[in-house]
């Protein structure tokens, strides 16, 4: 079982619409997450750290389930500007700052 | 979080040859480390450089095809040995001040 595994997509969604990402990650003592965009030819930026209450940043929720060992990124009302890879970066345990890249979902939000 | 400054963005090298690439934050940072990332692939960690010890490499990654060098906080260099086209790829740096990680812009190596 891969360390950080994502569903590659593409996600194909109309403006306007709602959709969600799952991370599914293997180390129970991971504990640090993050989401990242990735656009064509560029660097990662960090979209959000997700907490373990969960946490939201105008559209996007980040929830975090430690029981299932999944992170989530829900994007509501898509923009068109919202399209672009989103990385799951789930953090080494051991307090190493050390990161796991996702493989990135793809995400193509269209008019 | 801090900025950093990596050099060059794009270069189309022979085979047989070595490639460094220069990394430059704004700030000092403890941790920077080098990634590998393939057309459609998510980014492969290479190792991760303190200064003033030796890089910390990642299962399939060496020094002697990748040396790293940490200089100082504030700086660090990844250098491609010996490259074949399966070399080709793009290389980023990163550094953890945090929150999360920030990048550079990344290299576009091409292998010929």
């Amino acid at each position: 079982r891969k360390e950080v595994e994502q569903d590659p997509g593409p996600f194909n969604v109309p403006e306007g619409a709602t959709v969600a990402f799952n991370c599914t990650y293997s180390n129970s003592a991971s504990q640090s997450f993050f989401w990242y965009r990735q656009d064509c030819r560029k660097e990662p930026k960090l979209l959000m750290s997700v907490y373990s209450s969960g946490n939201e940043d105008g559209r996007f929720t980040a929830q975090l389930n430690r029981a299932s060992q999944y992170i989530s990124l829900l994007i509501r009302d898509s923009k068109l500007s919202d399209s672009a890879t989103y990385l799951c970066v789930v953090n080494r345990p051991g307090g190493s700052y050390i990161p796991t890249f996702g493989r990135g979902t793809s995400l193509i939000v269209h008019p | 979080s801090a900025v950093i400054s990596q050099k060059p963005s794009r270069d189309i090298c022979q085979r047989g040859t070595s490639l460094t690439i220069q990394c430059q934050v704004d700030s000092q940072v403890t941790m920077m480390f080098w990634y590998r990332q393939q057309p459609g692939q998510s980014l492969t960690l290479i190792a991760t450089a303190n200064q003033g010890s030796e890089a910390t490499y990642e299962s399939g990654f060496v020094i002697d095809k990748f040396p790293i060098s940490r200089p100082n906080l504030t700086f660090s260099t990844l250098t491609v040995s010996n490259m074949s086209p399966e070399d080709s790829s793009i290389y980023l740096c990163s550094e953890s001040t945090g929150p999360g990680y920030t990048f550079g812009s990344g290299t576009r190596l091409t292998v010929v």
